[in-house]
């Protein structure tokens, strides 16, 4: 059972363009994490939010926690090609233990 | 730092065969370490969360006798894949977590597992 739920699943954007990436679920999240994953390697962390509400920024990413810690956002400004990947959401239920998102898996064309 | 490694990057075994990854974190210390498997274009499934000195714990669904774990030290877990199938053929990719670190995992760069 996959419990958090990403949308879009897949975004192909010109270099420029602005998106957000979306992170649902019903069950309430100790805190939360973003990943990019390239093919054949290994997730990369991003960003951790732990408090409802949270806004962190991490150059042209803006990451927000929602309220109730069930839900995030990913928004990307100007996107441009090296921002090309798997991005992933993953929720921790206890201290340690994360579950994965869906996936969105973005292209940004030159 | 917190730099994680897995070995091998990629094999190749036939069926019926068992195979064994390893999981290293390589300049820190890691009292619970993740194993995940990825099949391709989809998300990381968590498929065990291995303590050290301890016994691992299983998600629902996955076969605790064909995926062996084993966690015997605070730098080292491996993954044994038994009597292995085609349909084990997959992306494996452990993490590490730092003792005391709330919140931090560290990923391994994976190891591709093909099963002719």
């Amino acid at each position: 059972t996959q419990l958090l739920e990403q949308s879009p699943q897949f975004l192909s954007i010109q270099e420029g363009e602005n998106l957000t990436v979306y992170c649902n679920s019903s069950s309430v999240f100790s805190s939360l994490q973003w990943y990019r994953q390239e093919p054949g390697e290994g997730p990369v962390l991003l960003v951790t939010v732990v408090t409802g509400g949270e806004v962190k920024k991490l150059k042209r990413l803006t990451f927000q926690f929602g309220d109730a810690r069930k839900d995030s956002s990913l928004h990307i400004t100007a996107a441009q090609p090296g921002d090309t990947g798997l991005y992933l959401c993953a929720g921790a239920r206890g201290t340690y233990k994360y579950i994965f998102g869906t996936g969105t898996r973005l292209k940004v064309l030159a | 730092g917190a730099v994680v490694s897995q070995h091998p990057s990629w094999v190749i075994c036939k069926s019926g065969t068992s195979v064994k990854i390893e999981c290293r974190s390589l300049d820190f210390q890691a009292t619970t370490m993740f194993w995940y498997r990825q099949f391709p274009k989809q998300s990381l499934m968590l498929m065990a969360t291995s303590n050290e000195g301890s016994k691992a714990t299983y998600e629902q669904g996955v076969e605790k006798d064909k995926f062996l774990i084993n966690h015997a030290s605070l730098t080292l877990s491996t993954l044994t894949v038994t009597s292995a199938h085609p349909e084990d053929s997959s992306f494996y990719i452990c993490s590490a977590s730092i003792a005391g670190a709330k919140y931090e995992q560290y990923f391994g760069p994976g190891t591709r597992l093909t099963v002719t």
